[in-house]
């Protein structure tokens, strides 16, 4: 059982352009999330989704999209990659309980961006 | 608005020492709270959850929490502090239905 993963670790890239995050889970869980992290900010929600094939925004979700094609995978989306967006982002997924609502996050992704 | 505050940016401890972390939330209705831990390079590892019931939960690492609801507090604390505990500390709220928010973290060092 891996839990979360997160692809990749590490990334730099120019402004202007794009990548894709992915985030894979094991535990068939239905709920599934994209943060960042900055300093001093704690964790913003970018993007979740409840389900396969759904998606809905969070916090701060100007500059990123997302798709939940597969129900283990959730994928994070930058078009056009500004500096501002150079952050640490985080996956996490959670069952559909009502007694249990805790979320198991990934290792994070590293990314910057020039 | 639904906040959550920790008012402790940063706190240094000597090893062997007591601990206590304070986290605040601003909520409507009583939440479920969570304390999450991030070591470096990693990412958040649960530590504890209130639901209900017992104010005072016990969680991993011999770290315990306790919900006081006429301050809506939710502070972690633990009797001896070890080395490895040096971390950046979360606390969590999400009322069900909702989505989590985070406090902005504690990051905690300690002295040998």
């Amino acid at each position: 059982n891996a839990g979360v993963t997160q692809t990749p670790k590490f990334r730099v890239l120019k402004t202007g352009q794009s990548m894709t995050l992915l985030c894979a889970q094991d535990m068939n869980h239905e709920y599934m999330y994209w943060y960042r992290q900055d300093p001093g900010m704690g964790l913003r929600l970018i993007h979740y989704s409840v389900g396969e094939g759904t998606t809905a925004k969070g916090e701060v979700p100007d500059g990123y999209n997302v798709s939940r094609l597969k129900k283990q995978n959730f994928l994070l989306g930058l078009e056009s990659a500004a500096p501002s967006q150079t952050s640490v982002y985080f996956c996490a997924s959670k069952r559909q309980d009502v007694d249990t609502d805790t979320q198991y996050f990934g290792p994070g992704t590293r990314l910057t961006v020039l | 608005a639904q906040s959550v505050t920790q008012p402790d940016i940063h706190i240094t401890v000597s090893e062997g020492a007591s601990l206590e972390l304070r986290c605040n939330y601003s909520y409507g209705a009583t939440p479920y709270l969570f304390w999450y831990v991030q070591s470096p390079g990693q990412g958040l590892q649960l530590l504890l959850k209130y639901f209900s019931g017992d104010t005072l939960v016990q969680g991993i690492k011999g770290f315990e929490a306790e919900f006081k609801r006429s301050q809506s507090s939710f502070n972690l604390r633990k009797p001896s502090v070890h080395w490895s505990d040096a971390a950046e500390y979360f606390c969590a709220v999400v009322v069900y239905g909702q989505n989590f928010v985070f406090g902005p973290g504690t990051r905690l060092s300690v002295l040998p």
